[in-house]
């Protein structure tokens, strides 16, 4: 089975320039988490989505957004780019459950200047 | 949500040496999971363990869910295991693992 792919795996965006971030899980995983990793404040969960639906969110603001497709692979958004928002982001896929672990793709570095 | 508390924060080995690194939980977990994170940034998983104990190579971990904690033993250490190791877990009705803040390893020559 093929891993998780992100996709790019680079970026340098502008601040206040918006970006989209693309995540295909593994084949008949249909459970898309994403995760934002910084030095200081270590992986902080973003948001999961199952079967096109947004079911867990994190504590982050509306600037990040997703969405999931009826194939499961998920994009996420961030609208408005802040300096703050550079960061390493990570996508998670796992079957129904959790039951398996969650299983990480190679992650999308961003940095905004 | 649940705490979960690893330690030793740091640790710093010379080629060959063992060592033993522990994740604590503040409630009951599934799930359970460890990963080693390599320099590009990916999750690597180790184990899935959310009880008993299993063994991969060098590696082993043992999780013993009722008294809610978990142990990575790795052996022999390589330069290559440098990196930082993560354990994560649901817990309850959540299927979102919450993660320690890692150990950070490095392994000299």
């Amino acid at each position: 089975k093929a891993g998780v792919t992100q996709t790019p795996r680079y970026l340098i965006k502008t601040r206040g320039q918006q970006v989209t971030l693309s995540c295909s899980p593994i084949s008949g995983h249909r459970s898309v988490s994403w995760y934002q990793q910084t030095p200081g404040q270590g992986l902080q969960f973003l948001f999961e989505y199952f079967s096109e639906t947004q079911r867990n969110k994190g504590n982050f603001p509306g600037r990040f957004s997703g969405r999931q497709f009826s194939n499961s692979r998920s994009e996420m958004n961030v609208s408005t780019l802040e300096l703050g928002d550079s960061a390493l982001y990570l996508c998670a896929s796992s079957e129904a459950g959790g039951v398996g672990g969650a299983f990480f793709g190679q992650g999308t570095r961003l940095t905004v200047v | 949500g649940i705490q979960v508390e690893q330690s030793p924060p740091d640790l710093i080995l010379q080629e060959g040496a063992n060592s033993t690194l522990r994740c604590n939980f503040s409630d009951s977990v599934n799930n359970l999971q460890w990963f080693h994170q390599n320099p590009w940034g990916q999750l690597i998983n180790l184990f899935y363990i959310p009880s008993g104990t299993k063994q991969n190579g060098r590696l082993s971990a043992t999780t013993v869910a009722t008294e809610r904690y978990s142990l990575l033993y790795i052996s022999s250490s390589q330069t290559t295991d440098s990196g930082v190791y993560f354990c994560a877990g649901t817990s309850g009705g959540s299927y979102i693992p919450t993660f320690g803040r890692g150990t950070s390893l490095i392994v000299h020559p």
